[in-house]
């Protein structure tokens, strides 16, 4: 069965960094597409980033610069490192299996994160 | 960017009946190998979104099938044949044809 378990959501001030997980079971995370897509408070979903199966990353415009997106083959688990964070960035981040090309299959049940002075 | 535009932002539905919502992007889906790159999802209440048609018209494993998607370019539907208790949430479309992906803003749909 396909899992996707995200950690790492705090609650951080305006400048911070965090570091989100997102453990995966069932699958391989280097043989598919994997994407992190937001939901801000009460509203819609917002796609953050993706990275390849070869390696190669795509952000939106939005995080561009501030945001990277990694994986550990050998821990089989994605992340995303979060850094000169914003108010505007409070949001419930999911892990998604799929990017462009590929569906969103299969989501994690998401990590909070709360930027606030 | 591509923008997606959904309808309605609410449709309150009786069990047993039929519930239609509207999406539609500003440019085509359609890709030269004739697949529309269009995704349904829907997010019941404290859940994440799950996937419930691809490509448009393709249901995902383990999706009823009183739901169906249909649509082609830039112009969908996703239909749900007889409502039941459990469809109510928010449903979404999303187009997966180029980064970034898009999404609609969402369709609220609840029992009457």
């Amino acid at each position: 069965e396909v899992q996707l378990v995200e950690s790492g959501g705090d609650w951080v001030q305006p400048g911070g960094s965090l570091r989100l997980s997102c453990a995966a079971s069932g699958f391989t995370v280097s043989n598919y597409y994997m994407s992190w897509v937001r939901q801000f408070p009460g509203k819609g979903l917002d796609w953050v980033s993706v990275i390849y199966t070869r390696g190669s990353t795509l952000y939106a415009a939005s995080v561009k610069g501030r945001f990277t997106i990694s994986r550990d083959s050998s821990k089989n688990t994605l992340y995303l490192h979060m850094n000169s964070l914003r108010t505007e960035d409070t949001a419930v981040y999911f892990c998604a299996r799929g990017g462009n090309g590929t569906t969103l299959d299969s989501w994690g049940r998401g990590t909070l994160v709360t930027v606030s002075s | 960017d591509i923008v997606m535009t959904q309808s309605p932002l609410s449709l309150p539905v009786t069990p047993g009946e039929p519930a239609s919502i509207s999406c539609r992007s500003s440019q085509s889906l359609l890709d030269s190998d004739g697949y529309n790159f269009l995704d349904w999802f829907l997010q019941r209440p404290g859940q994440s979104p799950q996937l419930l048609i691809y490509l448009g018209s393709h249901r995902a494993s383990g999706v009823p099938d009183r739901f169906r998607g249909s649509g082609s370019g830039t112009d969908f539907t996703l239909e749900i044949s007889r409502v039941e208790a459990e469809d109510v949430g928010v449903y979404y479309c999303m187009q997966n044809l180029q980064t970034p992906l898009t999404f609609g803003g969402g369709t609220k749909v609840e029992i009457k």
